[in-house]
């Protein structure tokens, strides 16, 4: 079945440091890849998806772009900010088929 | 706008009692809507899916039912509760301008 493997555990970080969590995945088809965002009990928030081989997605200062050769998504930001402390999602799947798979999460600690 | 409500916020139950925990949108027409279940720390994982009032599919079997009574509203629910129940209990719907999932902000379920 599909998977998502993500940067596992958590990854500390100092403000203004430049961020990598990696992401790759395993499906059949071309699936859409997402990434999302989740802040202590709180629901996951949507940051962005990209849909095609070589798409960039980004919000918020995050970026990632679809490698259909490598099948990843990695997701990096140029500067963090101790805001952007959280766990961060990467996902694939198919909303016409009504499923979305999530990766382990990857813990991002952003220290002052 | 659409809004999405989960009810309660935390629940701490005993084991073999019964559960229901519900989720309501509002500002969509006939949303697909989703139930996800995360554990302590752990990653998100689909337990159903609807698409239309009084059709409900499983994905994963946890000992829980879903049902769709209304249009806009998703109940999750056991006879009988297990520790394994533990966790953080998401809804989501699928849909918008990116077709992705948005999610409520989650019940916390602890069975002792």
């Amino acid at each position: 079945g599909d998977s998502v493997t993500q940067t596992e555990g958590q990854v500390a970080l100092s403000e203004e440091d430049f961020l990598t969590i990696h992401c790759n995945y395993s499906a059949s088809g071309y699936p859409a890849l997402f990434w999302y965002v989740q802040y202590p009990g709180e629901g996951p928030q949507f940051l962005f998806r990209a849909s095609r081989d070589k798409e960039k997605g980004s919000s918020r200062g995050f970026e990632a772009t679809y490698d259909k050769g490598t099948t990843s998504f990695h997701l990096r930001k140029a500067s963090v900010q101790e805001s952007d402390s959280a766990v961060y999602y990467c996902a694939l799947g198919d909303l016409m088929g009504y499923k979305l798979t999530f990766g382990t999460g990857t813990s991002l600690l952003v220290d002052p | 706008a659409q809004t999405i409500h989960q009810w309660p916020v935390a629940e701490i139950k005993a084991v073999g009692s019964p559960l229901s925990l519900g989720c309501t949108i509002k500002g969509k027409s006939s949303p697909n809507l989703y139930w996800y279940w995360q554990a302590t720390g752990g990653t998100l994982q689909q337990l159903f899916y609807s698409i239309t009032v009084g059709q409900v599919e499983s994905v994963v079997q946890l000992n829980l039912s879903a049902s769709r009574p209304k249009d806009d509203q998703f109940i999750l629910s056991t006879e009988k509760l297990l520790l394994s129940h533990s966790g953080f209990y998401l809804c989501a719907w699928a849909g918008g301008s990116q077709n992705t999932l948005y999610f409520g902000a989650g019940t916390r379920l602890s069975v002792l």
